[in-house]
């Protein structure tokens, strides 16, 4: 049973525009949650994260929002940019023994046309 | 400059051979991590390691195995069980003792069964 899913596998945007992706998660024991970055042949990179005890966390063009009562966060990109066009992972962590292991969705393509 | 690294880029292995890809970081990080990404799809965990000498089984272990023998050394055997290890492994690295840090990934080895 997959606990993290992107329901969308790929989003095409126009340049300028917002661009809204999404991740849903089962686990109530999750308590942290990131979003990364990921180029082709190359390795995700972090782009930002929220903690369960927030709703929003901000960070220049990316914010993202938690709703913890309907297992859902997404991350808007405003204004969308060419450079933004990559594969955005969503990935969930939870406290205990192993707090330190994630679980990622499947990702979602995001096209930014110009 | 502190990071984390894998080698080989590209790997080729014919059928029934063991093979080794190295995974090295100088960040000081407690864990270490194997993902394997295949075509559309998202990052399943193979193995992990929180402590050195220590190391537990992730969602897709049949066919690897690993090591810990360094704190900054993780690296990871694809025996020949494994039926089909034609695939992206991704290596990442990340502090332990709060919720929800985040992990930093080598650049990828793309290992392909000839």
């Amino acid at each position: 049973d997959q606990q993290v899913k992107q329901n969308s596998p790929s989003l095409s945007v126009q340049e300028g525009r917002i661009s809204i992706l999404n991740c849903d998660y089962t686990n109530s024991m999750f308590d942290y949650f990131l979003w990364y970055k990921k180029y082709p042949a190359e390795g995700p990179t972090f782009l930002i994260s929220i903690s369960s005890i927030k709703d929003k966390n901000e960070d220049g063009r990316f914010t993202v929002f938690l709703n913890k009562s309907a297992k859902h966060l997404s991350l808007h990109i405003v204004p969308s940019q060419p450079g933004d066009s990559a594969v955005y992972f969503c990935a969930a962590s939870g406290v205990g023994t192993n707090a330190g292991k994630s679980t990622f969705g499947d990702g979602t393509t995001l096209t930014v046309k110009p | 400059d502190g990071g984390i690294t894998q080698s080989p880029k590209y790997l080729f292995r014919k059928e029934g051979q063991n093979v080794t890809l190295s995974c090295e970081q100088n960040l000081n990080h407690d864990a270490m991590y194997w993902y394997r990404q295949d075509p559309g799809q998202g990052l399943r965990l193979i193995y992990y390691s929180q402590i050195v000498n220590d190391f537990q089984k992730g969602d897709i272990a049949e066919g690897y195995s690993v090591s810990r023998e360094k704190k900054e050394s993780f690296p990871l055997t694809v025996t020949s069980a494994q039926k089909n290890p034609t695939a992206f492994y991704l290596c990442a690295s990340k502090f332990l003792g709060r919720t929800g840090t985040e992990a930093f990934f080598g650049q990828g080895t793309r290992l392909t069964v000839v």
